[in-house]
């Protein structure tokens, strides 16, 4: 069966100090990939999304970048925190004809 | 551009009694729509989706949800709750079924005794 991983769990980092959360993805292959935040009491918005591996399309303008250096992970990072970038970080995958299934997510808090 | 309106931000609502969590979209194409369960600190979990077909859906934990294409809404239904489904509920939908979604502002569920 199919599982997502996510971590670190729980991340607190000062504001101008780099960022790099992982996603991987086991039991598939060539799945979709998307990056998700949410903020408190919002709902959820899409910031990346990767069809394959070094593909990544970005939704918003912001501070974050992705990376896809292998099938089956995603990477989202930043060079330097801004106090806006805290929030719920999850991680989805997808495959053809099938819903997107969600990690447990990174809730990061920026001091 | 799709659009998905969740009606109401905050849903109390007593042990046992029924419940509805309102959903609205905006499409002129067809549309994939589903509802997301998010118990706190948690990711989310697919609770139902409508692809095609019949426009009453069954999903987990007792839900069902009813497609109304003249209406665009997607409305969550469960006739008896529990504690245990106290959680923000999402509803979201996409051009197809592996692809990008679109969220609501989720609705929170609370449940009382």
């Amino acid at each position: 069966s199919q599982t997502i991983h996510q971590w670190p769990a729980t991340l607190v980092q000062p504001v101008g100090s780099p960022l790099s959360l992982e996603c991987t993805v086991e039991g598939t292959s060539n799945p979709n990939l998307y990056w998700y935040r949410q903020a408190a009491g919002r709902g959820l918005q899409l910031l990346f999304y990767s069809v394959g591996i070094g593909q990544i399309s970005s939704e918003v303008p912001q501070n974050l970048s992705a990376s896809r250096p292998q099938d089956r992970q995603f990477i989202l990072s930043s060079k330097k925190l801004l106090l806006s970038d805290s929030g719920f970080y999850l991680c989805a995958w997808s495959v053809k004809d099938q819903p997107q299934h969600f990690g447990d997510g990174t809730r990061l808090s920026i001091l | 551009a799709q659009s998905v309106t969740q009606l109401d931000s905050q849903v109390p609502v007593f042990e046992e009694a029924p419940v509805e969590l309102r959903c609205n979209y905006s499409s002129s194409v067809s549309v994939y729509l589903f509802w997301y369960v998010q118990y706190p600190n948690q990711g989310l979990q697919l609770l139902l989706k409508y692809l095609s077909g019949s426009t009453l859906v069954k999903g987990i934990n007792g839900f069902e949800a009813e497609f109304n294409k003249s209406q665009t809404s997607f409305h969550l239904r469960k006739p008896s709750v529990h504690i245990s489904d106290t959680a923000e509920y999402f509803c979201a939908v996409s051009y197809n079924q592996g692809g990008k979604l679109i969220f609501g502002q989720g609705t929170e569920l609370s449940v009382k005794p």
